[in-house]
C-alpha cells in the first residue's frame, strides 16, 4: 500500500489561512469516509487534529476543518498562529483492517 | 485519565527480534484497538498494524506481514510488538496509540520508544 501523496511543505503568515492536500486512490481515500489529520511537532507524538474527513475532536481549535474530494483530502488552517508551525500528516482507512499515512507536510509560519 | 506508557529504549544488532510493551490504563482496556507506528529519523509515520484487545484479532500491511506480531495481555492492560529480523532501516521511534471507536481516531499515543538498530 503506497503511501498517500502530500506538498512536501505549505507556509502562510499569522492570521492567513494555509491548505494541505492528501491524494490517494479510489481505494482509500476515494473509497472511505475514514480519512484522519495529526499534528506533529519536534519530538513529540502526533496529535489527532481531524478524523472521519471532517469531524474534529474535543479541543481542537475551529480553525482546523477537514474536507474530502474525490481520492483527494484537504486540512485547512484558517487564522494561522505561531503554534500551529508543525509537520501534518494525513491517514486513510485502507480496507481489510489497514491504514496508511501521508508523506507528510512541514507548514511553517512567516 | 487515559495513558500508554511504552518501554524504554532499546539498541538492538541486526538479525535480532525486538519487543515493545505499550501499558494502558484510564479506560477499559477491551474496548478500543491498539495501532503501532513507527517514524524513521526525518521521516514520516508508517502503519504498522492493529489489535482488538478483545479478542486479540489483529491485522497488519502487507509489507510487515510475516515479521510483525501485535499480542496483549488482558490481564494487564499491556500490548506488545515483536519485530523480528532487524536491519538498520527499522531504527526508528515506535508509538502505540489507542483509537477512539472510530476509524483512524487515535487520540492517545504512548510517548515513543526509540529503536537503534546497529552493528
Amino acid at each position: 500500500q503506497p503511501a498517500l501523496t502530500q506538498p512536501p511543505s505549505a507556509s502562510g503568515s499569522p492570521g492567513q489561512s494555509v491548505t494541505i492536500s492528501c491524494t490517494g486512490t479510489s481505494s482509500d481515500v476515494g473509497f472511505y469516509n475514514y480519512v484522519s489529520w495529526y499534528q506533529q511537532h519536534p519530538g513529540k507524538a502526533p496529535k489527532l487534529m481531524i478524523y472521519e474527513v471532517t469531524k474534529r475532536p474535543s479541543g481542537v481549535p475551529y480553525r482546523f476543518s477537514g474536507s474530502k474530494s474525490g481520492n483527494t483530502a484537504s486540512l485547512t488552517v484558517s487564522g494561522l498562529q505561531a503554534e500551529d508551525e508543525a509537520d501534518y500528516f494525513c491517514s486513510s482507512y485502507a480496507g481489510r483492517g489497514t491504514y496508511v499515512f501521508g508523506t507528510g507536510t512541514r507548514v511553517t509560519v512567516l | 485519565q487515559v495513558q500508554l506508557v511504552q518501554s524504554g529504549a532499546e539498541v538492538k544488532k541486526p538479525g535480532a527480534s525486538l519487543k515493545v510493551s505499550c501499558k494502558t490504563s484510564g479506560y477499559t482496556f477491551t474496548n478500543n484497538f491498539i495501532h503501532w507506528v513507527r517514524q524513521a529519523p526525518g521521516q514520516g509515520l508508517e502503519w504498522m498494524g492493529q489489535i482488538n484487545p478483545r479478542d486479540g484479532t489483529t491485522d497488519y500491511p502487507q509489507h510487515l506481514q510475516g515479521r510483525v506480531t501485535l499480542t496483549r495481555d488482558t490481564s494487564t492492560s499491556t500490548v506488545y510488538m515483536e519485530l523480528s529480523v532487524l536491519t538498520s532501516e527499522d531504527t526508528a521511534v515506535y508509538y502505540c496509540a489507542k483509537d477512539g471507536g472510530a476509524y483512524g481516531d487515535n487520540a492517545y499515543w504512548g510517548q515513543g520508544t526509540l529503536v537503534t538498530v546497529s552493528s
